[in-house]
């Protein structure tokens, strides 16, 4: 499974975009970049993935590097309710979804 | 995106009980279901993966015989813990996966302390 990086902590003013890092540079190519998002005492929820092509969809963008060695996910407006730990996680095909530490995102008023 | 429930949310046992712990796919076939374990302010640990109507594949470290997984259908997983002790309580989290691999949902959690 590939490494990640992530910053521990962020925050980030209500209304403005979130921009949240993550450094995969031993990624393999048959792997995706998954991201999840996990509010206090919540599952994780789905947010975004992509292999090699940005990707928007209704919670976010996904801006993957050429060389896919890291990708950013972007919260457009963030709101208090976006609070919560990010984690990316690389995963190909049927391979498990192992979480890392994360990022703790928090929405300031 | 597809829903995952668990019942129940929130269970208190004496030390030395069992518990069942219900994972439920509510709108798609999970071919695969996934049980994970989260400690205070921690990252969640998969504890083990389970295929429709097969036997569980526990990570290293999970004792197979105190962590009972049944994977009957292909919407029903149920975690028990047998002999619970006070240092498996834990937040317990489902995830299920149905044939696109991509797809994968999870529960709310069950909160589970053994006292």
């Amino acid at each position: 499974d590939a490494k990640t990086t992530q910053p521990p902590s962020m925050d980030c003013a209500e209304g403005r975009a979130a921009n949240l890092p993550c450094n995969h540079s031993t990624i393999s190519g048959n792997e995706y970049v998954y991201w999840y998002r996990q509010i206090h005492s919540q599952g994780p929820q789905y947010i975004i993935h992509g292999l090699k092509n940005n990707e928007t969809n209704e919670m976010a963008s996904l801006i993957i590097t050429e060389d896919r060695k890291s990708s950013t996910l972007i919260l457009p407006h963030a709101t208090l309710r976006d609070t919560a730990v990010y984690y990316c996680i690389p995963r190909g095909g049927n391979e498990k979804l192992t979480f890392g530490t994360g990022t703790r995102l928090t929405i300031i008023p | 995106g597809a829903v995952v429930s668990q019942h129940p949310s929130r269970v208190i046992c004496k030390s030395g009980t069992s518990v069942k712990i219900e994972c439920r796919s509510l709108d798609f076939q999970a071919t695969t279901m996934f049980w994970y374990r989260q400690f205070p302010k921690k990252s969640l640990m998969l504890m083990a993966t389970s295929n429709e109507g097969s036997k569980a594949t526990y990570e290293q470290g999970v004792e197979k015989d105190k962590f009972l997984i049944n994977h009957a259908s292909l919407t029903l997983s149920t975690l028990t813990v047998t002999s619970a002790h006070p240092e498996d309580s834990s937040f317990y989290i489902c995830s299920a996966r149905g044939d696109r691999a991509y797809e994968q949902y999870f529960g709310p959690g069950t909160r589970l302390t053994v006292t």
